[in-house]
């Protein structure tokens, strides 16, 4: 079975400071691929990035970093020097790869980060 | 870009009452999935179709039905609405020739009174 576990259920950080949201997932699958979303207040579901078991190399884009290690089945996404308009639930998820295209996206349970100003 | 165009916006029905969501993939994708949110939820799958078969079943109750269209446009159907059904629902859609990528859709806002 898959599973994604988000253990920080809020966090709440002051404008500019980095964060780092956890995401830990369990998965059967030699080929699956893991994304993180973020959900604003207005509700949408905004994808930030897709990366699939096969390529470890960690990504950075602008503010946000992702960070993934098979050895402990994790992807963290870091903000670094964060902002209000970054307040939102962010949710990590996993889907199947390979012949299992079309099955389902497992989500985690999702992290709320607040941004102080 | 086009994107995932989710019909109607916003819902509200009452108890007993049927429901019907609308939900246009971006085209030339041929993968349709539904999902639903409940308040302070993660989204939860409840259907997918590719192909206009159905690819995959999760949680949706025996009370929602689905299917997609020969133009690729999947409607949720949902009957003795219960007012725990108030929720978010997604559509999302995706290639094959793209990869496993959800593009998300708006979403449907939900209200059963």
């Amino acid at each position: 079975a898959q599973k994604v576990t988000q253990a920080q259920t809020e966090i709440s950080v002051v404008e500019k400071e980095d964060v780092t949201l956890d995401c830990v997932y369990e998965t059967r699958d030699t080929t699956y691929y893991l994304f993180w979303y973020k959900q604003p207040p207005s509700g949408e579901l905004v994808f930030l990035i897709r990366r699939n078991s096969f390529d470890e190399q960690n990504e950075i884009s602008g503010r946000y970093s992702w960070n993934f290690q098979k050895s402990t089945s994790s992807f963290n996404f870091t903000i670094t020097a964060s902002q209000v308009v970054d307040s939102a639930v962010y949710f990590c998820a996993l889907s199947r790869g390979g012949d299992n295209y079309g099955q389902n996206f497992v989500f985690g349970p999702g992290t709320r980060l607040s941004v102080l100003p | 870009a086009a994107g995932v165009i989710q019909s109607p916006r916003h819902l509200i029905k009452e108890k007993r009452e049927t429901a019907t969501l609308k939900c246009y993939p971006i085209p030339r994708h041929d993968t349709v999935y539904w999902y639903q949110q409940g308040p302070g939820q993660d989204p939860q799958f409840l259907i997918s179709f590719y192909e206009k078969m159905q690819s995959d079943k999760g949680s949706i109750p025996d009370r929602f039905s689905a299917q997609q269209f020969s133009d690729y446009h999947s409607e949720l159907n949902m009957s003795s609405l219960e007012l725990g059904d108030s929720a978010l629902y997604f559509c999302a859609s995706s290639s094959r020739m793209t990869g496993y990528e959800q593009y998300f859709g708006p979403g449907t806002r939900l209200t059963v009174t």
